[in-house]
């Protein structure tokens, strides 16, 4: 894999619900994953940076996996609420051009309540 | 203060036209960055600045000139643009160029006519 790919693309679920999604990245010269929360009129927000393979970090509903020999990364909320609403960006940073972080499209996620 | 200020909110310009994007954070971050976002797309990065120089340009054509003049400012002159150019302008600061995570500011909307 060569870009940043995010599924799916987008996602209603209900008040309540647990959702998760998924971003593939390239695996080879990985340096770091980011997730960012992007609401609607607002700039997007940090939500985790992850570097080793394995790492798990969470806060507060949300939560995230890595796997970086086989490039893919999950973000998880659990109990959606109606504030979750927002498109979920994962970004990727290779090594040897570490400071270029490549974003991928992103998941619209809608809470329904 | 974790605010990442940008100005202005909105504008409008003509083809001939020369204005310029302002960006502004005072959090001692070392790394600021400028991203393009069209509709339905993720941020494209454009230029990043390490410890006040330039880093990195992705290629980005010479109607768009990035200026540092200090590690809290970075600016985006823009000259003779083109409505192709019409975009969601972003710009991100962090700790360090390196895998820390990026405060991005509210955007400038940016229409050239």
């Amino acid at each position: 894999i060569l870009n940043v790919e995010q599924s799916p693309q987008s996602l209603h679920v209900q008040e309540g619900d647990s959702t998760n999604f998924t971003c593939s990245f390239p695996s080879s010269n990985f340096y770091a994953l980011h997730w960012y929360r992007w609401e609607t009129a607002k700039s997007p927000e940090a939500l985790f940076v992850m570097t080793l393979n394995g790492d798990e970090k969470k806060k507060g509903r949300i939560s995230a996996t890595l796997n970086t020999k086989e490039g893919y990364s999950y973000l998880y909320i659990k109990g959606s609420q109606p504030e979750d609403s927002a498109t979920y960006l994962c970004a990727s940073q290779r090594s040897g051009g570490y400071q270029k972080v490549t974003f991928g499209t992103g998941t619209k996620l809608q809470v329904i309540p | 203060d974790t605010e990442v200020t940008q100005t202005p909110k909105h504008l409008v310009m003509g083809m001939t036209n020369k204005k310029s994007l302002k960006c502004e954070q005072h959090m001692g971050h070392r790394a600021m960055y400028w991203y393009k976002q069209k509709a339905k797309k993720p941020p494209e990065l454009m230029f990043v600045y390490s410890y006040e120089k330039l880093s990195i340009n992705e290629s980005v054509p010479s109607r768009f000139s990035p200026e540092c003049p200090n590690s809290s400012l970075l600016n985006l002159h823009l000259h003779a643009l083109q409505p192709e150019d019409s975009a969601l302008y972003l710009c991100a600061s962090s700790q360090d160029p390196i895998y820390y995570e990026q405060y991005f500011g509210p955007g400038t909307r940016l229409t050239v006519t």
